[in-house]
């Protein structure tokens, strides 16, 4: 089926540096999304994106997030300054309109 | 906002044994999804059903939307099985997909 690539699988970074998650979603869908899950925890809704814009966003992302996706390139997730309470897997996501989401196989963040 | 909640929270079977998987939510939905989540961490999407009935493979999904319920049979499980099935569930109307916390299925030989 569909699939959504994730770069890296893994990122060690230090609190308070920077880090971009990158995201190549299904090429022809409009829709992308990213998501957190800390390790045993639920899965959560961050962000939603379309035709350049945040469409959704929950309480979750934070001031210091910010996704974008130039000119088709990956669609990426930026969070500076890291804090300890990033660390979890962020799941990139990527849908035509309403229906159904593919999801990528994650990026395993741990800020130190 | 939309709550879903999953049942049982875990499951052991023998193989070749069937299970049923239930989600209820909070309010209508447009989106649903059963995904598959391997002891690993991936994730991969199972059905997306939200009315009717769908089948694929050994998996057949059973949403009644005006009752705010799905479920998920699996047929003659195999160890493979072994991970945790997680419902999703758009947040009335809108695209963001809100998960349960999961049944746990762990399948032995």
């Amino acid at each position: 089926g569909p699939k959504v690539l994730q770069i890296p699988s893994h990122q060690i970074i230090d609190m308070g540096q920077m880090v971009t998650l990158n995201c190549d979603p299904v090429s022809n869908h409009l829709y992308f999304y990213w998501y957190k899950q800390i390790l045993g925890q639920q899965m959560e809704f961050l962000v939603n994106f379309y035709n350049g814009k945040v469409m959704e966003k929950s309480k979750l992302f934070k001031d210091q997030f910010s996704v974008e996706r130039p000119d088709g390139s990956y669609f990426t997730l930026k969070i500076q300054p890291t804090a300890l309470e990033d660390s979890a897997v962020y799941f990139c996501a990527s849908s035509v309109a309403m229906y159904e989401q593919y999801f990528g196989p994650g990026t395993r963040l741990t800020v130190l | 906002g939309q709550q879903v909640q999953q049942s049982p929270a875990s499951l052991v079977l023998q193989e070749g044994e069937n299970a049923e998987l239930q989600c209820n939510f909070s309010s209508t939905a447009t989106q649903l999804q059963w995904f598959y989540q391997s002891p690993g961490g991936s994730l991969v999407s199972l059905l997306s059903n939200p009315s009717g009935t769908k089948h694929t493979g050994r998996l057949t999904s059973t949403t009644v939307t005006k009752e705010r319920r799905s479920s998920l049979h699996i047929s003659s499980s195999q160890t493979t099985d072994s991970g945790t099935y997680l419902c999703a569930i758009d947040d009335q109307g809108g695209r963001a997909l809100i998960f349960g916390t999961g049944t746990t299925v762990s399948v032995s030989p």
